[in-house]
């Protein structure tokens, strides 16, 4: 079964720092491109960061740059986010999805596998 | 980034009913515009790829359309499962954005 499971959410003060994680299974992991995804609570679905297949790119959405990293181990199947000086505004479940290349060779991008999520909450 | 505006924001429908949701990119994104669907407490489910194509498994009553800044997500024929949060996300260029989300609620 072709799955992702995150852990490592929890409780953290502001300014703290989380590492979360992302196991996959069930598919070839170093093919392809994967990305955190994030929804505080109540609200939208917000896309936090990426990284492809040899770690030779990763992008972020400005709010997080400097301050959260993604990396990946494909010997281990997993996937990392690594955030640090951590705001109010952080909290949040937090997603691993798989990107999968589809349609006219291979052009367009989609988020085709999500993990179950994980919560992340920042507060005092 | 692109801006992403999903209209309604909500609605109230019922079994049976054919409901049209719509996206507009702030920019052109061609086709490459996802369709999600997600119930409470749960992660999103790919829907539609490409602007048009069905992911594999997603029943045939669900259907996208559009290219350029204008797209549509529209539900031939509502199921009670089909009641949930429909996003739309472009993958245009990072960061990928998503639109506000329309939830589509029992009338």
């Amino acid at each position: 079964e072709v799955q992702l499971v995150e852990s490592g959410g929890g409780l953290v003060q502001p300014g703290g720092s989380l590492r979360l994680s992302c196991s996959a299974s069930g598919f070839t992991f170093s093919s392809y491109w994967m990305s955190w995804v994030r929804q505080a609570p109540g609200k939208g679905l917000e896309w936090v960061a990426n990284i492809n297949q040899d770690v030779s790119e990763k992008y972020y959405v400005d709010s997080v740059r400097g301050r959260f990293t993604i990396s990946r181990d494909n010997a281990q199947n997993s996937l990392y986010l690594q955030m640090n000086s951590l705001r109010a505004e952080d909290t949040a479940v937090y997603y691993c999805a798989r990107e999968s290349p589809f349609g006219d060779n291979s052009r367009y991008d989609a988020f085709d596998i999500w993990g179950q999520g994980t919560m992340v909450t920042v507060s005092s | 980034d692109i801006p992403m505006t999903q209209s309604p924001s909500s609605l109230s429908t019922s079994v049976g009913d054919r409901v049209t949701i719509t996206c507009r990119a702030g920019q052109s994104i061609s086709r490459f515009l996802n369709w999600y669907q997600q119930k409470p407490g749960k992660a999103p489910k790919l829907l539609i790829y490409a602007a048009s194509s069905l992911q594999s498994g997603v029943p045939s009553r669900f259907s996208g359309s559009g290219s350029g800044t204008d797209f549509t997500l529209t539900i031939s024929s509502l199921q009670p499962e089909d009641f949930a949060t429909y996003y739309c996300q472009q993958s245009y260029s990072t960061p990928f954005t998503f639109g506000g989300g329309t939830k589509v609620e029992i009338k």
